[in-house]
């Protein structure tokens, strides 16, 4: 079967750096995306990779492993309104997408 | 520029009621998808469509009907509401069908069935 996992929750301090790690295991890969969810909103795109490496994009980062099929999606220099579910997911070989449960993140002054 | 808009944002029904949730896409895009959203799971693909006049079955189907009669809006029926649809329901559109197709999403519609 296809999965992803994320952890449920993650707590972390105004400033600092946080680690939002995932892990797949999907029939086929064709890229994966991160999305942020604030809470009663609409998930918004963050991110996308498909080759092995690092993404950067601001205080955001996203990273991918094929081999080890594992992504991190890496907040520097958090902020309150960081406050929110990340969701992993990925595309498979239909090209149809699986997501995780999502990663909620709570940011303490 | 509006992107998805759906309409109702919240819905009571009794069981065994029936609706329809609108989604409406001012982007032109080709692609448009309806999930459901509950607790502790991810989003769960019910119908898509890849184009005007045409759907297609998700993960989550059953109990569920949509139609595309023109390329800016899909809609989401549910004939006979049961207290397991009880769910965030999201209707979202895509410009490709590939594997970096990004997906705008509405606000999202909260149903509660009785």
């Amino acid at each position: 079967g296809q999965n992803i996992d994320q952890p449920t929750e993650m707590t972390a301090t105004e400033g600092a750096i946080v680690q939002i790690n995932c892990t797949y295991q999907t029939s086929g890969f064709n890229g994966l995306f991160w999305y942020q969810q604030h809470a009663g909103e609409a998930p918004t795109f963050l991110s996308y990779n498909v080759l092995d490496g690092l993404e950067e994009k601001g205080r955001f980062s996203s990273f991918l492993s094929r081999s080890k099929g594992y992504s991190y999606l890496l907040l520097k220099e958090l902020q309150m309104k960081d406050s929110a579910s990340y969701l992993c997911a990925v595309s498979d070989s239909n090209y149809q997408l699986i997501w995780g449960a999502g990663t909620k993140l709570i940011i303490k002054p | 520029n509006a992107g998805v808009t759906q309409t109702p944002k919240f819905r009571v029904l009794k069981t065994g009621q029936s609706m329809t949730l609108l989604c409406a896409q001012d982007m032109n895009h080709e692609y448009m998808y309806w999930y459901r959203q509950d607790p502790g799971m991810g989003l769960r693909l019910i119908h898509y469509s890849v184009g005007e006049g045409t759907t297609a079955k998700g993960e989550v189907p059953d109990g569920y009907n949509v139609s595309r009669l023109k390329k800016q809006n899909f809609l989401l029926g549910l004939e006979s509401a049961a207290p397991s649809q009880t769910s965030v329901y999201f209707c979202a559109s895509s410009h490709k069908w590939d594997g970096a197709n990004v997906l705008t999403f509405g606000a999202g519609s909260r149903l509660t069935v009785l």
